[in-house]
């Protein structure tokens, strides 16, 4: 089955440092991505689309000098946490869709990234 | 407006009774409707979706247009069934938002 790899699966870093999440389609080409944040007992929210070869699609509310998207190849998505601030500790969470973006297709998700923010 | 709703946050059953988690959805367009699963300390992976009209672990979920539900049943409850689920209906023309989940205990 299709397999998504996000690492590192936690991080805890000190304020003011950036982090760098990966989201690696394994055994598929994903032309899209997705990145959620999830807060404790809460479901997940959307905070971008990312798609290969072009610039990601924010959601309202996200700061996209904040939250760096990079969608470099069809099978790597990079999430970048810069500057990063104690109220950014949150588990994220990387998911794929495999080949063209086919809404009939089920998405596969990473096992997220615990982030801690000293 | 685009909204999923699960109305409740918590459902907790005994053992071998039915379950139903309700999900209503407003949305554009035609969506395809998908649930998805979370087991303790697993990740978020697919359920079922509506259109492969397929049993998953003894779970269904028909598609009611009229109401724009998309109902989960299961007839006999198990306690590998606690998770947290779901649903999730989307299309092209739309963000794939997912709804608020509901946590589903089993108590044995």
């Amino acid at each position: 089955g299709a397999v998504v790899s996000q690492h590192p699966s936690w991080v805890i870093c000190k304020s003011g440092t950036s982090v760098k999440i990966e989201c690696r389609s394994l055994d598929f080409q994903a032309t899209t991505m997705f990145w959620y944040r999830q807060f404790p007992k809460q479901s997940l929210m959307l905070m971008a689309t990312s798609n290969e070869g072009s610039k990601a699609t924010y959601e309202q509310g996200v700061e996209k000098d904040k939250f760096l998207i990079n969608h470099a190849s069809l099978t790597l998505s990079t999430l970048t946490v810069t500057s990063a601030h104690p109220e950014d500790s949150s588990f994220y969470i990387c998911s794929a869709m495999p080949g063209a973006q086919s809404y009939n297709s089920p998405l596969h998700f990473g096992n997220g990234t615990r982030l801690t923010v000293t | 407006a685009q909204r999923v709703t699960q109305p409740e946050k918590l459902l907790s059953v005994f053992k071998g009774a039915p379950v139903e988690l309700k999900c209503n959805y407003s949305y554009s367009g035609s969506p395809e409707l998908f649930w998805y699963v979370q087991y303790s300390r697993q990740r978020l992976q697919l359920l079922l979706r509506h259109i492969s009209r397929e049993s998953i672990k003894g779970f269904t979920a028909d598609l009611n247009k009229g109401e724009t539900s998309f109902h989960l049943k299961k007839p006999f409850a198990q306690e590998e069934d606690s998770a947290m689920y779901y649903c999730v209906p989307y299309s092209s023309a739309s963000k794939i938002i997912f709804g608020s989940g509901t946590r589903l205990s089993i108590r044995p």
